[in-house]
């Protein structure tokens, strides 16, 4: 079992509609979640970042996280042809020897549909 | 931005020659961290640095070494290149505490350096 799952995709919504992205992950103690947008040839963007249980929200993107289900996910509203991007989900395991282990998914390719 | 820069951009070189790559930060992040992203297997941590000269290995670390000499540079050797070195290499920093808050341990990238080994 891979410690951070993503389908990859590709998710095709069409533009205006909501795109939900999905991620599970398999170590209980898992601290803090990421998202992160990456257009192709490009380095990985920092977009939403997730604490606590419940919804989180910062302009057109939610993250949400359910600790108890290992499930954390994103959903973009109002998708534009400029959300298609790779989105790669990352777990933070929380101290491994001093060091705070990130582990990243292999993301989801997400393709709007104008 | 958090001011994050990677050289070279691009390299192309030989099986069995020595390869450095240069990560350069300038504002003063104490965690510097060295990813390879390959297809199928996203981002794989290398070595990573908690201070200077402090460093330590990530998950896929044979065949490399860094070093850390300044808190502003740092580096990442392959000793003898291997085509299953061909890869993007990408430096990340982990973001400064914010003042009287949690924790945090977002990490920003850099632009990356596309490895090809022949």
């Amino acid at each position: 079992q891979k410690e951070v799952e993503q389908n990859s995709g590709p998710l095709s919504v069409p533009e205006g509609a909501i795109a939900s992205l999905n991620c599970t992950y398999s170590d209980r103690v898992s601290q803090s979640f990421f998202w992160y947008r990456q257009y192709s040839g490009k380095s990985p963007e920092l977009i939403m970042s997730i604490y606590s249980n419940g919804d989180k929200e910062d302009g057109r993107f939610t993250a949400q996280l359910n600790k108890a289900s290992q499930y954390v996910s994103l959903l973009i509203r109002d998708s534009q042809p400029s959300d298609s991007a790779t989105y790669l989900c990352a777990v933070n395991k929380g101290n491994s020897g001093g060091y705070q282990k990130v582990t990243f998914g292999t993301g989801t390719k997400l393709q709007v549909i104008p | 931005d958090a001011g994050i820069t990677q050289s070279p951009r691009h390299k192309v070189t030989e099986t069995g020659t020595p390869v450095t790559l240069r990560c350069h930060q300038t504002e003063n992040h104490r965690y510097m961290y060295w990813y390879r992203q390959d297809p199928g297997h996203g981002l794989r941590l290398i070595h990573y640095s908690y201070g200077v000269k402090d460093t330590d290995k990530g998950e896929v670390s044979d065949g490399y070494s860094v070093s850390r000499s300044k808190t502003e540079d740092f580096l990442l050797t392959l000793e003898s290149a291997t085509s299953s070195q061909t890869s993007v290499y990408f430096c990340a920093i982990r973001g400064h505490l914010a003042p009287g808050r949690e924790v945090r341990y977002e990490q920003y990238f850099g632009p990356g350096t596309r490895l090809t080994v022949t």
